[in-house]
């Protein structure tokens, strides 16, 4: 078990560029969430995914981002038309069921210039 | 999920008991308290969690006052490693719900030497 892995880990992306980000869960865990952290800030929920369904999304989650989970394994998030204002660590957590321990990734660092 | 209070920032000296206290007056009956810790730059780490009785893992002991309005994380013997800010989180472990963690500030622990 390699634990949540994410990537890149590192992202600078110029204002309205598209940027996608990936995060692989645990083997086998059906439970996939995605949080925001910016400078200073402890972790904001965005969204989850039990197997390939999104079942919720933040009000963090405006309309140029979109997350997937097309075979309910890795996950992808991407952001549309970036904004200075999305510059923050945006991290990826998975656990076995609803109920269990969330396991976090390291983190993908986006800066938008 | 109930609301936690910590202490902003503690410090501690290495070799020595770190005894991290949260306050979560609201919690219910149902719901579990986690712990977990962030390394500067890195994604969360889960440290240990409990419910009513009082919780020991090779990382850390956890205890919760009888009438489960207050805990301590305790590392035993803190090393210059275990400087990381702190979150006590109170959430429920209920199956088919969303079940993410909502962070507060934390509590920022400088282990010295």
């Amino acid at each position: 078990d390699t634990g949540v892995s994410q990537d890149p880990r590192h992202k600078i992306t110029k204002r309205g560029q598209n940027v996608t980000f990936r995060c692989d869960p645990i083997s086998e865990h059906n439970r996939l969430y995605w949080y925001r952290q910016t400078l200073g800030q402890g972790p904001e929920f965005l969204t989850y995914f039990q197997n390939e369904a999104q079942l919720e999304k933040s009000r963090l989650l405006s309309d140029r981002f979109s997350a997937e989970r097309p075979k309910g394994s890795f996950s992808t998030l991407e952001i549309q038309r970036t904004e200075q204002g999305d510059s923050a660590m945006y991290l990826c957590a998975s656990s076995w069921t609803a109920q269990e321990t969330q396991y976090f990734g390291p983190g993908t660092r986006l800066l938008v210039l | 999920d109930a609301k936690t209070t910590q202490p902003p920032s503690m410090d501690c000296a290495e070799g020595r008991a770190a005894n991290l206290p949260c306050n979560h007056s609201t919690i219910s009956g149902n719901e579990y308290v986690y712990w977990y810790r962030q390394i500067h730059s890195q994604g969360p780490q889960y440290i240990i969690h409990g419910l009513k009785n009082n919780e020991t893992n090779e990382m850390a002991s956890l205890i919760i006052t009888e009438d489960r309005k207050s805990s301590t994380l305790i590392l035993p013997h803190a090393t210059l490693r275990d400087t990381a800010v702190y979150y006590c989180i109170v959430r429920v472990r209920i199956n088919n719900a969303g079940n993410m963690l909502t962070f507060g500030g934390g509590t920022r622990l400088m282990v010295k030497p």
